[in-house]
């Protein structure tokens, strides 16, 4: 059982729009910064967002991250195949004086 | 070009130890806080513990499901982080990444098994 909620799948058709959501409490998502990661099989993750909102130099900017309250989101505009990965959340948590993940969410491509 | 390499993964009998490695380049080791995480086969990633900079004196902090038998540290001069593994049970069986939140290596294979 994570600390951080996530949808474990979600699928969307290339072009479309998706989110994907992280739901937490005051102790994480409420008062700390959010990472959102992409891993494909067998490969290490990859920093998509960084300080709930920010892109690392090379992530297109159809990826976009958003916070309000105890909840995240990563949404994936102008969807492509390639893109068909698990996205995690994750945010330290000032409770349990640990970085805490998602359980991930498995996007697929239609 | 960063680079995080991860080392000293392979088989262990349960209750045995093993130390992994994380070698870095490319960035600015010393002043970064360094974590391990860790991914079972088909499962997602947990957090393992981490090491702060030395202006937060070299901090710790441990996953419920280790605390007490794993123990992390660094060296500065080597720009390297290390998880010194003890106690090993089957359930630590996992890919180990290094990572410093932004920057990840590529993970080694830690198996824990008789």
């Amino acid at each position: 059982q994570s600390v951080l909620t996530q949808p474990p799948s979600a699928s969307g058709t290339p072009g479309q729009r998706v989110t994907i959501s992280c739901s937490g409490n005051s102790s994480n998502i409420g008062s700390n910064w959010v990472y959102w990661y992409q891993q494909f099989p067998g490969t290490a993750p990859k920093l998509l967002i960084y300080r709930s909102y920010q892109r690392p130099s090379g992530v297109p900017d159809r990826f976009s991250g958003s916070k309000s309250g105890t909840s995240a989101s990563l949404a994936i505009s102008g969807l492509r195949s390639e893109e068909e990965a698990d996205y995690y959340c994750a945010v330290w948590d000032d409770s349990l004086t640990a970085w805490v993940f998602g359980g991930g969410t498995k996007l697929t491509v239609l | 070009e960063v680079q995080l390499v991860e080392s000293g993964g392979g088989l262990v009998q349960p209750g045995g130890s093993l130390k992994l490695s994380c070698a870095t380049s490319g960035f600015t080791f010393r002043d970064s806080t360094m974590h391990w995480v860790r991914q079972a086969s088909g499962k997602g990633l947990e957090w393992v513990g981490r090491i702060r900079e030395k202006a937060y004196n070299y901090a710790t902090a441990y996953g419920a499901s280790v605390k007490g038998r794993f123990t992390i540290y660094r060296d500065d001069s080597k720009k390297t982080a290390y998880l010194q593994m003890n106690s090993l049970i089957s359930e630590d069986t996992a890919v180990y990444y290094c990572t410093d939140d932004f920057y990840w290596g590529q993970g080694t294979l830690v198996t824990v098994s008789s």
